[in-house]
């Protein structure tokens, strides 16, 4: 199954600045999926990102807040841009075990941003 | 919209008791379920996947059960242990995204 490094761990970031997170695969999967985990509440999707094309966001997810690139089929970044403390959450991506959905899904360890 | 419950209460048992932890959902009908683990400060780890047409799964000391027409899923752990206290996430896959309950956290007392 896939192994995915994330970073940063965890950040301390002012208010109205941006952070950029990374996920690195050591394989090649299709699609990389990027969540959000507010204190206390469950996953929600942010979007899809697929290499070579645009990433799809989920309702109440914008591009211009949270860019995501996907230069290959291995590497992925998350940026959340203009910083709020609302924005305190912890970041995940994520990546199919294999494919279909059928053997569930495989996470990084997460990012826990802390914005002041 | 599709909506996914668990018992937002934490769970308490004592060491060599069964868990059990439920999962409802509503609309939309999936055609498998999936259970997570996921330990503080840590990403979610893939436990189990059922079926709809499947009424039982089991992987070890854990056992999955699905009933598409109560629109339910239970959860069990037997013989647990304090290595088993985490938080415990139900998801269904819709159109190739997962869609995450809000978890039950389960805490086994030695």
């Amino acid at each position: 199954s896939a192994v995915i490094s994330q970073k940063p761990s965890r950040d301390i970031c002012q208010r109205g600045t941006s952070l950029t997170i990374q996920c690195q695969v050591d394989s090649q999967v299709t699609m990389m999926f990027w969540y959000r985990q507010q204190p206390g509440q469950s996953l929600t999707l942010i979007a899809t990102a697929n290499q070579g094309s645009e990433a799809t966001y989920e309702s109440g997810f914008v591009i211009d807040k949270f860019p995501i690139s996907r230069p290959n089929l291995t590497f992925s970044t998350l940026t959340v841009s203009n910083m709020s403390p609302e924005d305190s959450s912890i970041y995940l991506c994520s990546v199919e075990l294999l494919g279909g959905g059928l053997w569930g899904y495989t996470f990084g360890s997460g990012t826990r941003l802390t914005v002041v | 919209s599709q909506k996914i419950e668990q018992n937002s209460e934490a769970l308490n048992i004592q060491e060599g008791k069964t868990a059990t932890l439920t999962c409802n959902y509503t609309n939309y009908s999936p055609a498998y379920l999936q259970w997570y683990r996921q330990d503080p400060g840590r990403g979610p780890v893939f436990l189990l996947l059922i079926r709809e047409n499947e009424k039982e799964k089991r992987k070890e000391r854990l056992k999955v059960t699905f009933d598409t027409t109560l629109k339910q899923s239970l959860f069990h752990i037997t013989a647990s242990q304090p290595a088993d206290s985490a938080t415990y996430l139900c998801a269904l896959v819709r159109r190739g995204k997962l869609i995450f309950g809000q978890g039950t956290e389960l805490s086994v007392k030695p």
